[in-house]
């Protein structure tokens, strides 16, 4: 159980375009997901997180005009870079918070490579 | 969150154990320490969490020291697979974000 998958896992795009990342978790529904990006041999950066059914929660830094969240069901959040230019190039991962004993444990997905040309 | 210190790099001779350690002296009564792991170009994988008590799941083992200021992850026989880096992480449930530090890059040697 606790599976978080990401479509696509890998796109390149012209500079100037839209890309839509979507999460899903398959097995679980998660009232919370968050964004994640990782440049080359860096560590994860949070991003967002995002809650479903209300307005993302952006981390400092983090243009919320640029990176459009939407967690618009208990299984899906999805993560649009809009006017992606070379540098939002980067390695863009998300997870999932499931429900344990005491605490809640939280589930990544594969990741998405995102090339901007 | 608390902050955490591992150290960069370890060694770790295949089908031996790994024992990774983790600092967290400045550790709250109400956060858990966990362990992911990310193998190279992969999303982080879940290995174990705790409170206060020693944990111990199909993967690994989680030993906590009793003042609860640092923890050791240990893998009990490594294999080339396990070649990846580590993360220790220290938060509070309640759907808290998770903030990754450096991690140990575990580099298991045939």
């Amino acid at each position: 159980g606790a599976v978080v998958s990401q479509h696509p896992s890998r796109v390149i795009c012209k500079s100037g375009t839209s890309v839509k990342i979507e999460c899903r978790s398959l097995d679980f529904q998660a009232t919370t997901m968050f964004w994640y990006r990782q440049f080359p041999k860096q560590s994860l950066m949070l991003m967002a997180t995002s809650n479903e059914g209300s307005k993302a929660t952006y981390e400092q830094g983090v243009e919320k005009d640029k990176f459009l969240i939407n967690h618009a069901s208990l299984t899906l959040s999805t993560l649009t870079v809009t006017s992606a230019h070379p540098e939002d190039s980067s390695f863009y991962i998300c997870s999932a918070s499931r429900q344990a004993v005491g605490t809640d444990t939280q589930y990544f997905g594969p990741g998405t490579r995102l090339t901007v040309l | 969150d608390a902050k955490t210190t591992q150290p960069p790099s370890m060694d770790c001779a295949e089908g031996r154990a790994a024992n990774l350690p983790c600092n967290h002296s400045t550790i709250s009564g109400n956060e858990y320490v966990y362990w992911y792991r990310q193998i190279h170009s992969q999303g982080p994988q879940y290995i174990i969490h705790g409170l206060k008590n020693n944990e111990t799941n199909e993967m690994a083992s989680l030993i906590i020291t009793e003042d609860r200021k640092s923890s050791t992850l240990i893998l009990p026989h490594a294999t080339l697979r396990d070649t990846a880096v580590y993360y220790c992480i220290v938060r509070a449930g309640g759907y808290q974000k998770v903030t990754f530090g450096t991690g140990t890059k575990l580099q298991v040697i045939p």
